[in-house]
């Protein structure tokens, strides 16, 4: 059974960091791009970041360039998501979503779809 | 950034009945490969998102054939034939042609 599963999120200080992880199951990651998504409460989906598979980089959304860093590794079949400078406005539930074909993905307009997603990790920012 | 529009923001549908939902980018979609890079995903109540339609057009695997995605360039549909009852949620197209960016979202709720 192909899974990913968030963990890590938990209520953090303003300024301060805080590293979230995905855990794939039934499938092996080093094959697939695997995206981040949040939600801030109440809202909409909004996408956060990429880890492209075979060292074809990273991908990030303008509004976290320079504060969030996607890292992946492929031998502890783990994603993770380095959030430095949160603010109150990063609250939200961070989803991992995994693309649905294996290869070179959305760097190459090889993109399919994200099909399997995690039940989502919770980061709270407040003082 | 590409800005993806839906419509309508929510939409309360008889069981058995049809429901369709507008997605506009503000950018064409469609790359030179003839793909056209869009997604559907619904996020039913205390669930995470699910794929239902990519490229457009292509039903994901497990999604019943009573949903349909149309749609190039610009302008999309996505088309409920017959609505049941499990298929309340929000309803959302997201763009992949660029750094990728989701519509605001669609409710769909049971009348």
């Amino acid at each position: 059974q192909l899974q990913l599963m968030e963990s890590g999120g938990g209520v953090v200080q303003p300024g301060t960091s805080l590293r979230v992880s995905c855990a794939a199951s039934g499938f092996s990651l080093k094959n697939f791009g695997i995206h981040w998504v949040r939600q801030a409460p109440g809202k909409g989906l909004e996408w956060v970041a990429l880890t492209s598979a075979f060292g074809n980089g990273e991908t990030y959304a303008d509004f976290v360039k320079g504060r969030f860093t996607i890292s992946r590794d492929d031998s502890r079949s783990t994603v993770y998501l380095q959030m430095n400078s949160l603010t109150g406005e990063d609250t939200a539930v961070y989803y991992c979503a995994k693309e649905r074909i294996m290869g070179l993905g959305w760097n190459y307009y090889n993109y399919y779809g994200m099909d399997v997603w995690g039940q989502g990790t919770t980061v709270t920012v407040s003082s | 950034d590409i800005v993806m529009t839906q419509s309508p923001l929510s939409l309360a549908v008889t069981p058995g009945e049809p429901a369709s939902i507008s997605c506009r980018s503000s950018q064409s979609l469609l790359y030179s490969n003839g793909h056209n890079y869009l997604d559907w995903y619904v996020q039913k109540p205390g669930q995470a998102p699910q794929l239902l339609i990519y490229l457009g057009s292509s039903r994901a695997s497990g999604v019943p054939d009573r949903f349909s995605g149309s749609g190039s360039g610009t302008d999309f549909t996505l088309k409920i034939d017959r609505v049941e009852a499990e298929d309340v949620g929000v309803y959302y197209c997201m763009q992949a042609l660029q750094i990728p960016t989701f519509g605001g979202g669609t409710k769909v709720e049971i009348k």
